[in-house]
C-alpha cells in the first residue's frame, strides 16, 4: 500500500459527461501529481502541485481542470467527456517536488 | 526535452535467474533523477529503485540494483533471482529538478516461467 489513496476505482460514463477524480495523498506530501495511462499515449503527465498551488502543467486537455485543497487533497474534474479519454488516471504524491513519487491505484475511467 | 527508451517490449526468464532490463535517457540537464516502477497486472504503479545524477554509487534496494552508466545515460533495472511474481510491466522514468514531473519509457512486459 502505498499509501496514497485514489476514488473511485472505476466510473463508467457516457460521453458528454462530466466525472469528479479524487486523491488523498500520502501523510505529509505536499506535492501531488496527475497522469493519464492509455495504451495510444502511454504514461503522460498532466499536471502538479505543491502545497495548494499549481507548479507545472503538461499534455493537458482544456477540458480537463484540477485544485489542491487545504488539506491537500486533490481533484481532477474532465468535462465534456469523449472515447478518447478512457483510460487509467493516476495520482502520485510525493513529500517534496525532488522526491521519489509514489502512486495511489488509478480511476479506470470507460466513457461509453 | 527528456527522453526515456526502452527498447525491449518483452522478456521472458526462467525463474530464479536473473534479469536486466534495459533504459537509455536523454537529457541536458546534468541534474536529474532515475526511477524504476513496476505494474502489476492489477494496475497499481509500484516504486522499485531511484537513482540521483549524483550518486557516485549504484542503488540498490533488495532484490533490485540500478546499473547507472551516466556516459552512455543508460539506467538498467537488474533483478536478481527472479520470482512468479515479479511477472509484470516494468517503466523507467526521469525527472529533472527544475521540472519534477516524471517523464516514462514505454514498458518491457517481463514474464517469469517456473
Amino acid at each position: 500500500d502505498s499509501g496514497v489513496t485514489q476514488t473511485p476505482k472505476h466510473l463508467i460514463t457516457a460521453t458528454g459527461q462530466r466525472v469528479t477524480l479524487r486523491c488523498s495523498p500520502r501523510s505529509g506530501d505536499l506535492s501531488v501529481y496527475w497522469y493519464q495511462q492509455s495504451l495510444d499515449q502511454g504514461l503522460q503527465f498532466l499536471i502538479q502541485y505543491y502545497n495548494g498551488e499549481e507548479r507545472a502543467k503538461g499534455n493537458i486537455l482544456e477540458r480537463f481542470s484540477a485544485q489542491q485543497f487545504p488539506d491537500l487533497h486533490s481533484e481532477l474534474n474532465l468535462s465534456s467527456l469523449e472515447l478518447g479519454d478512457s483510460a487509467l488516471y493516476f495520482c502520485a504524491s510525493s513529500v517534496e517536488a525532488r522526491a521519489e513519487a509514489f502512486f495511489g491505484q488509478g480511476t479506470r475511467l470507460t466513457v461509453v | 526535452a527528456q527522453k526515456i527508451t526502452q527498447t525491449q517490449p518483452g522478456m521472458f526468464v526462467q525463474e530464479k535467474e536473473a534479469v536486466t532490463l534495459d533504459c537509455t535517457y536523454d537529457t541536458s540537464d546534468p541534474s536529474y533523477g532515475l526511477f524504476w516502477y513496476k505494474q502489476p497486472s492489477s494496475g497499481e504503479m509500484i516504486f522499485l529503485i531511484y537513482q540521483g545524477s549524483y550518486d557516485q554509487q549504484n542503488a540498490t534496494e533488495g532484490r533490485y540494483s540500478l546499473n547507472f552508466q551516466k556516459a552512455r545515460k543508460s539506467a538498467n533495472l537488474v533483478i536478481s533471482a527472479s520470482q512468479l511474481g515479479d511477472s509484470a510491466m516494468y517503466f523507467c522514468a526521469m525527472s529533472n529538478f527544475g521540472n519534477e514531473k516524471l517523464t516514462f519509457g514505454t514498458g518491457t512486459r517481463l514474464t517469469i516461467i517456473p
